[in-house]
């Protein structure tokens, strides 16, 4: 139980051209998905947080402008990224957790997105 | 955000080692810790959420332990097999929603 998934797996796309990243709970209601972002040798980061049926919170430094987060039903959040530029280029991963604001909660990762903006 | 440490970076060791690496955080306002496994081309998974001092889990081969008061958090593998090799992430969170990723110690078990 408690697979997620996100596609696509690979996007390569032309620089100021959009992107969209889904991300679906298969088998569970996700109450809360969150958006990491990953570059070489770092550590996952945080993008934002979104509730279903509320606006998506963004971490400080994160343009919502940019990513687009949409979490319109309980199994499915989409990120959509605005005119590419290749410093998107990056490795994007989403996770869902079944209950809102609640840490001690398990988040069920996706498989992530490589992102390159040619 | 969490200043979060995992050491070794890397860890390379013969099937049948066991081995323990350490994720070190903050241990004010500590509220809980997570353990992953992610093995390359998979979705992490989920090994352990730990939330009080002293507690210990156990999955199998590999255990975790926790200190709250001092910061750290240790994970062993008891008689490490190729199928161990990933990269272990911990992620300790200080408030009620979100979790800080630490960098990872990525294990290789030669057969």
């Amino acid at each position: 139980g408690a697979v997620v998934s996100q596609h696509p797996s690979w996007v390569i796309c032309k620089s100021g051209t959009s992107v969209k990243i889904e991300c679906r709970s298969l088998d569970f209601q996700a109450t809360t998905m969150f958006w990491y972002r990953q570059f070489p040798k770092q550590s996952l980061m945080l993008m934002a947080t979104s509730n279903e049926g509320s606006k998506a919170t963004y971490e400080q430094g994160v343009e919502k402008d940019k990513f687009l987060i949409n979490h319109a039903s309980l199994t499915l959040s989409t990120l959509t990224v605005t005119s590419a530029h290749p410093e998107d280029s990056s490795f994007y991963i989403c996770s869902a957790r079944e209950y809102s604001g609640r840490a001690r909660e398990t988040q069920y990762f996706g498989p992530g997105t490589r992102l390159l903006v040619l | 955000i969490l200043n979060v440490e995992q050491s070794p970076q890397s860890l390379h060791v013969q099937e049948g080692d066991s081995t323990n690496f350490t994720c070190s955080f903050p241990s004010s306002n500590f509220y809980a810790l997570h353990w992953y496994r992610w093995e390359t081309a998979k979705s992490p998974e989920a090994l352990f959420v730990m939330t009080l001092n002293g507690d210990e889990k156990k999955k199998g081969r590999i255990s975790a332990t926790l200190n709250t008061k001092e910061g750290y958090s240790y994970l062993y593998i008891k008689g490490s097999q190729p199928e161990d090799s990933a990269t272990y992430l911990c992620a300790p969170s200080s408030g009620y929603s979100t979790l800080t990723f630490g960098k990872g110690t990525m294990l290789l078990v030669s057969p």
